[in-house]
């Protein structure tokens, strides 16, 4: 079946860097890519829908220039978290839409990232 | 707008029990999609159902069944003779033609030996 690969799982820096976290449809291509935020105990939150070839659009009170989404490609979407703060600390999940119209979502495992 | 709403924070029932998790959602749209998803300690999230708007019909897999009423916009999910296994926190979410899901806070819910 379709497979979402998230990479990394889990990742920790210091305030003021920078961090990038990949999303990879293996097996199918995906057009379309969100990414979402779930804080400790709390839902997940869209922050973004990223679309192959032109700019993602983000979701109300998202920074944009903070987190930074690029989709080369039909298979690959990254988030770069800029200036992380340990306020961005969270788990950052992304998933993946098959070409059809709306097909289950796949998601990726998700990556955890903690700013000391 | 669009919402979906899982009232219940946390249950706890004793293995072997039945348990339902309630999902109520809004929107003014005709057409949209409801799903649940598992999220298990470690993470991930594990699709278990998704169901169109204008498909009503129940769902049963295994111990997993799902009610779907328009009439009173819910989706909820039961579990019979719940396993320890399915100790997770469980997500209701909705999602409407521009494919972008919204996710309920989710029910976490324990399962105890």
């Amino acid at each position: 079946g379709a497979v979402v690969s998230q990479h990394p799982s889990w990742v920790i820096c210091k305030s003021g860097t920078s961090v990038k976290i990949e999303c990879r449809s293996l097996d199918f291509q995906a057009t379309t890519m969100f990414w979402y935020r779930q804080f400790p105990k709390q839902s997940l939150m869209l922050m973004a829908t990223s679309n192959e070839g032109s700019k993602a659009t983000y979701e109300q009170g998202v920074e944009k220039d903070k987190f930074l989404i690029n989709h080369a490609s039909l298979t690959l979407s990254t988030l770069t978290v800029t200036s992380a703060h340990p306020e961005d600390s969270s788990f950052y999940i992304c998933s993946a839409l098959l070409s059809s119209y709306n097909s289950p979502l796949h998601f990726g495992n998700g990556t955890r990232l903690t700013v000391t | 707008a669009q919402k979906v709403t899982q009232a219940q924070t946390e249950i706890s029932v004793v293995e072997k029990e039945d348990v339902t998790l309630d999902c109520v959602y809004e929107t003014r749209d005709t057409t949209y999609y409801l799903f649940w998803y598992k999220q298990p300690p470690s993470g991930e999230l594990v699709f278990l159902i998704r169901r169109n708007s204008f498909d009503e019909q129940n769902e049963i897999s295994g111990r997993y069944s799902w009610n779907f009423q328009k009439s009173t916009s819910s989706f909820n999910f039961t579990i019979t003779a719940s396993q320890v296994v399915d100790s997770a926190v469980y997500f209701c979410a909705l999602s409407l033609r521009d494919d972008k899901i919204i996710f309920g806070k989710g029910t976490r819910l324990h399962i105890l030996p």
